[in-house]
């Protein structure tokens, strides 16, 4: 069964800023079934980037996502007020969803 | 617009049976996509739990296997969970899914529920 370990648990930034997430699999897994979601309190998660790289409906183009193998980043490339919130990322393989453990984006 | 809507108690005895129903509305539950249930414990992160496809094709979170059974009835278009033999730790939001395909291989869960809240005490 594979691992998703995401790091930093915690990213404190200020609007503006860069934030960049990381998330590595315990072992080489395929781009397109690597998935980011942002999910903040008391709400359901939302779809941000499927497939490694590819932006859903509707998500800005401050978000991006990239990496292989067993290496993954969500980067936001300016930090909007409404983007603190917690990030997971999510991996299919073997007839297996798996999430990682998710990072907290907070406000420094 | 494509809607789903969890129902079911909010409260199930230890040792009982957690039942939950997910209500799709704007899209059939026998078409292209993958239907799922994830859930989060208080303060906790994520836990897939399980999915099934039309025709009845269906899999599980391996630590969950034993205790479960995910099922769908087409002719009310809702897929639903059943989880038996709870304890304090099946605590949780039980969020409903939609695994669609996006194309080239790529799937992601694009709609969810707004998640019921089940309490085992």
């Amino acid at each position: 069964e594979i691992v998703l370990t995401q790091s930093p648990g915690t990213l404190s930034l200020s609007p503006g800023e860069r934030a960049t997430l990381s998330c590595r699999a315990s072992q080489t897994v395929s781009n397109k079934y690597l998935v980011w979601y942002q999910q903040k309190p008391g709400q359901a998660p939302r779809v941000l980037i499927y497939g490694a790289s590819s932006r859903a409906t509707g998500i800005p183009d401050r978000f991006s996502g990239s990496g292989s193998g067993t290496d993954f980043t969500l980067t936001i490339s300016r930090l909007e007020p409404e983007d603190f919130a917690v990030y997971y990322c999510q991996h299919y393989g073997s007839a297996l969803w798996t999430f990682g453990q998710g990072t907290k984006v907070e406000i420094k | 617009q494509v809607q789903l809507q969890e129902s079911g108690p909010g409260l199930v005895n230890p040792s009982g049976t957690l039942s939950l129903t997910c209500t799709v509305s704007g899209d059939s539950v026998t078409g292209s996509n993958w239907w799922n249930w994830v859930r989060q414990a208080p303060g906790k992160g994520l836990e897939w739990i399980g999915e099934i496809y039309h025709g009845g094709r269906t899999d599980y979170n391996p630590s969950l296997e034993s205790r479960l059974s995910i099922s769908m009835d087409a002719s009310k278009n809702q897929f639903s969970l059943r989880l038996t033999s709870v304890t304090a730790a099946d605590t949780a939001v039980y969020y409903c899914a939609r695994d669609r395909n996006y194309g080239d291989s790529t799937w992601a869960f694009d709609v969810w529920g707004q998640g019921a809240m089940v309490t085992v005490s």
